[in-house]
C-alpha cells in the first residue's frame, strides 16, 4: 500500500521560503510515475502546484512557476517542494500525491494527509 | 488554461436520492477527467478517471459519463457516507485544473 507523508514547518514568515518534504513508503519513486504537490487554501478549492518524475523532470503551474522548485531524492524515497517569497495568499493545506500514470497528464490515486502551512509574521 | 466549472456549487439531498453533479470544461478534454470526493479535514479520494472508469474499491453507485466539454458524476442512491465535497479535475493539458467543488449536504 502506497503511503505519502508531508512534513515541514507549519508557520512561515512573509517573504520567506516555504519548504515541505513528502516521504513515500510502499513504493519506490525510482520505479516510475509522476509525483505532485497540490494545495488548498482554507475553505477553497484545489490547485495543482507542480509535478516531478524520478528522473528529475518537472512541470509547474505557470501561475506559480517563478517561485516553485520541486526536487526528488530517490535515495531517501522522497520529494520536496520549495515556494519562495510567500505571502498570506500562500496559506493553505499542502498535499503531496502520486500520479496514476508515468505522464504528467494524469490524475492522483494516492494522497498524503496534508499539512497546513500558515504564512504570518 | 482549461477552466473547469462545476454545477451546482452545493446541493441538499436525502439518503436514497439520485444525485447528479456536472462539470463543464472551457474546451474539449477527450474524457481526460477524474472525480474526487473530499470529506472535511481529509485528503481527496479518487472516485473515477477517464470520465467513467471506476477506481478500484469505489462503490458501484458512483458512475460517470460525458464527452467533449460536458461531464457528469452520478450517485445512484445517496448513502450517509457520501455527504462530502466533490471535485472534477482535467488532465488533458497542463496546468492540471480542478473544478471549484460541489458540496453535497444532508436535506
Amino acid at each position: 500500500q502506497v503511503q505519502l507523508q508531508e512534513s515541514g514547518p507549519g508557520l512561515v514568515k512573509p517573504s520567506e521560503t516555504l519548504s515541505l518534504t513528502c516521504a513515500v513508503s510502499g513504493y519506490s519513486i525510482s520505479s516510475g510515475y509522476y509525483w505532485g504537490w497540490i494545495r488548498q487554501p482554507p475553505g477553497k478549492g484545489l490547485e495543482w502546484i507542480g509535478s516531478i518524475y524520478h528522473s528529475g523532470s518537472t512541470y509547474y503551474n505557470p501561475s506559480l512557476k517563478s517561485r516553485v522548485t520541486i526536487s526528488v531524492d530517490t535515495s531517501k524515497n522522497q520529494f520536496s517542494l520549495k515556494l519562495s517569497s510567500v505571502t498570506a495568499a500562500d496559506t493553505a493545506v499542502y498535499y503531496c500525491a502520486k500520479f496514476d500514470t508515468a505522464m504528467v497528464l494524469g490524475y492522483f490515486d494516492y494522497w498524503g494527509q496534508g499539512t497546513l502551512v500558515t504564512v504570518s509574521s | 488554461d482549461i477552466q473547469m466549472t462545476q454545477s451546482p456549487s452545493s446541493l441538499s439531498a436525502s439518503v436514497g436520492d439520485r444525485v447528479t453533479i456536472t462539470c463543464r470544461a472551457s474546451q474539449g478534454i477527450s474524457n481526460s477527467l477524474a472525480w474526487y470526493q473530499q470529506k472535511p479535514g481529509k485528503a481527496p479520494k479518487l472516485l473515477l478517471y477517464a470520465a467513467s472508469r471506476l477506481e478500484s474499491g469505489v462503490p458501484s453507485r458512483f458512475s460517470g459519463s460525458g464527452s467533449g466539454t460536458d461531464y457528469t458524476l452520478t450517485i445512484s442512491s445517496l448513502q450517509p457516507e457520501d455527504f462530502a465535497t466533490y471535485y472534477c479535475q482535467q488532465y488533458y493539458s497542463t496546468p492540471l485544473t480542478f473544478g471549484q467543488g460541489t458540496k453535497v449536504e444532508i436535506k
